[in-house]
């Protein structure tokens, strides 16, 4: 079963707009990274944060982690159609090798 | 483009038979990874493997087998298949195979259609 649980489970939101994506976890982590797939497609690497870190940036994202109350969020501004994807936080647990457990996915529609 | 290529693309099958999907890691990477994608399962790690040993093992059935061989590309075998073997499965590389982490590249998936 998924360690992860994301919410919205779906996000529509306007192009120009932020969008915002919550994960939770149960487990302590060594990292947590964030994914996006396109339609049944591959995932892409979007962005890691590691246990000790509290917020990263990357381009238009920005992740924050709370390892007290087990959560990440991503954050992307100024959204563009191209978003419009299945984004996907997956943990790396402690001891746990380097395996990652996916959460459930957000799906993004950014219209135009 | 990740570098990690998957065979076949689709793949069409009946129950009971038995299919091996590839996978060719990013030039350099030691770590393989198996993921299985379905409707009501999501995104589950199957197993894994490191410069060609099992290093850990997730919910994968006993009718799944896979291998990592010498020049690191790696096989998943499913056998007896049923129904609900129907997802899409994902390979993934990444240059280590310890707890350190680190992010994975993941090929283009195989599809695999029992019916």
């Amino acid at each position: 079963s998924q360690q992860g649980e994301e919410d919205p489970q779906a996000l529509s939101i306007q192009e120009g707009e932020n969008a915002t994506m919550n994960c939770s976890y149960k487990t302590s982590i060594n990292n947590l990274q964030w994914y996006r797939q396109n339609s049944g497609r591959g995932l892409v690497h979007l962005i890691l944060i590691r246990s000790n870190e509290r917020e990263k940036h990357s381009g238009r994202l920005r992740v924050t982690l709370d390892t007290s109350k087990k959560s990440s969020s991503l954050l992307i501004t100024a959204s563009r159609a191209a978003d419009t994807a299945s984004y996907f936080c997956a943990t790396d647990a402690k001891g746990g090798g380097n395996k990652l457990t996916f959460g459930t996915g957000t799906q993004l529609k950014v219209e135009l | 483009d990740s570098g990690v290529t998957q065979t076949p693309k689709h793949l069409i099958t009946a129950t009971g038979q038995r299919v091996t999907l590839r996978c060719s890691p990013r030039s350099g990477d030691l770590s393989v990874y198996w993921y299985q994608q379905s409707l009501d399962q999501g995104l589950q790690f199957l197993i894994q493997y490191y410069n060609g040993e099992e290093r850990a093992k997730g919910n994968i059935l006993e009718r799944f087998s896979a291998q990592q061989f010498p020049d690191l590309h790696s096989e998943l075998n499913l056998s007896s298949l049923e129904l609900g073997d129907s997802a899409l499965y994902f390979c993934a590389s990444s240059p280590s195979g310890t707890s350190a982490g680190g992010e994975q590249y993941f090929g283009p998936g195989t599809r695999l259609t029992v019916t």
